[in-house]
């Protein structure tokens, strides 16, 4: 059953702590991303990477890293560089530069 | 500056009746469009998408429409039922730069049975 997962759906931490989001699929995608959604907002590119060991700054990069070590495998760390880290943050992946993606089920965080 | 912009946060539409989300642009450059559902907490479902080489796509209920000279794309939704109540997005592709996608805000349509 080919799919994005993202996990936990819920996330808090503690304000000042680096955290990190998991995003792994199984659908061979080569190109993967993430986004932010914030309340009454479209979704905002953080970091995408379309193949291995390379990835480049979305729109809002900044106070967040990533890192690309296996096809399958997208995590984001969010940092304490974050100034406004509580967010609904979403993982995708699609076919190399096609252009539909496909997203996983979102992570929750919420910094206390 | 929002390239993407759906400017009706919210719809309601009597089941049954056609549901029509608008969406528009401002990037002449954008030459795929793509409208996904979101229910809450949940990761936006892809729904139908149009290239700018079309002025018309169809699948099942869902239908969208592409007006290139007015930067203007709408989906329409016919009969809309109650499971359709989602937040749909409108997203827009450039064929040039950054193998990424534009959103809008969103337009949250609300089916009442």
């Amino acid at each position: 059953d080919g799919g994005i997962t993202q996990s936990p759906k819920y996330l808090f931490r503690k304000e000042g702590q680096n955290v990190t989001l998991s995003c792994e699929q199984n659908l061979n995608h080569d190109a993967m991303y993430w986004y932010r959604q914030d309340p009454g907002q479209g979704l905002r590119l953080i970091y995408y990477s379309q193949i291995v060991n390379d990835f480049q700054k979305g729109d809002i990069a900044e106070g967040y890293s990533v890192s690309r070590e296996k096809k399958e495998s997208f995590p984001l760390t969010v940092t304490s560089a974050q100034k406004n880290p509580t967010a609904f943050y979403l993982c995708a992946s699609s076919i190399g530069t096609a252009r539909t993606q496909y997203f996983g089920p979102g992570t929750r965080l919420t910094v206390l | 500056d929002q390239q993407v912009k759906q400017n009706s946060p919210s719809l309601s539409v009597q089941e049954g009746r056609i549901s029509i989300l608008n969406c528009d642009y401002t990037n002449s450059m954008f030459d795929y469009f793509l409208w996904y559902k979101k229910y809450p907490a949940e990761g936006p479902t892809f729904l139908i998408s149009i290239s700018s080489i079309k002025d018309k796509n169809e699948d099942g209920r869902f239908t969208v429409f592409l007006n290139k000279s007015a930067k203007h794309l709408s989906l329409h939704i016919v009969p809309s039922q109650p499971g359709d109540s989602a937040v749909y997005f409108c997203a827009a592709y450039a064929r040039s730069g950054a193998n990424n996608l534009f959103f809008g805000t969103g337009t949250r349509l609300t089916v009442i049975p």
